[in-house]
């Protein structure tokens, strides 16, 4: 089974902060997608990216950046956290080349900035 | 642009009976579908995918969905619901590199 590990379930930063959300997946999946969940606006795609070193930009960007170094770990930066920035954020991967793939997600990250 | 519908926030039904949750969905080309389930304080898990073939695709934990071209629509069903079904579900199109559409969610709720 994939295994997609999210380093934190909880966390609390304050206004200001830079936050490192970090995400790894061990089945050697291309594709890698941050989203952010929130109360009645479903999941919105931050950032994705389908090779080492390579990233698009989804629908929200703005206020993220992120990092693939290696193909198994894809990692979300908060460059300078707000308390907008409060939500459940989900890591995700699938299997490149194919649009038959499913995502497949950690259990998420709960931050809140204070 | 692509898109998926959720057309209802929440459904309820007694254990026992059939569930459905409604998607709909407008993609360009051929489709490829996805339902997902998420549970309180977790990531969403893969139920189900159409890629082609029978309109009539079965999942884990005893779901299915039928695929249905001229409605464009993909329902997710199960003959009999549990309480432990009680969940969010996300209907899904896949675009290209991968991506998805996601719908909103629908809260299932499933009462003794």
């Amino acid at each position: 089974d994939v295994k997609v590990t999210q380093s934190s379930r909880y966390l609390v930063k304050r206004t200001g902060e830079k936050v490192f959300l970090e995400c790894v997946q061990d089945m050697d999946h291309e594709n890698m997608f941050w989203y952010r969940q929130d109360p009645g606006l479903g999941l919105r795609l931050i950032y994705f990216s389908y090779d080492v070193k390579m990233k698009e930009k989804g629908d929200i960007p703005e206020g993220y950046s992120v990092s693939r170094e290696k193909k198994e770990r894809f990692s979300l930066i908060l460059e300078s956290a707000s308390t907008n920035q409060t939500s459940m954020y989900l890591c995700a991967s699938s299997g490149g080349g194919f649009d038959n793939q499913p995502q497949h997600f950690g259990d998420g990250t709960r931050l809140s900035i204070l | 642009a692509q898109s998926v519908a959720q057309p209802e926030d929440q459904v309820n039904v007694a254990e026992g009976n059939p569930l459905t949750v409604k998607c709909t969905y407008s993609v360009s080309g051929n489709p490829y579908l996805f339902w997902y389930v998420q549970y309180p304080n977790r990531g969403l898990q893969f139920l189900l995918k159409y890629i082609t073939g029978d309109n009539l695709v079965k999942g884990s934990y005893g779901f299915e969905a039928e695929f249905n071209k001229s409605q464009t629509s993909f329902h997710l069903k199960k003959p009999s619901a549990l309480v432990s079904d009680s969940a969010l579900y996300f209907c899904a199109a896949n675009t290209n590199a991968g991506k998805s559409t996601f719908g909103d969610g629908t809260t299932l709720t499933v009462k003794p």
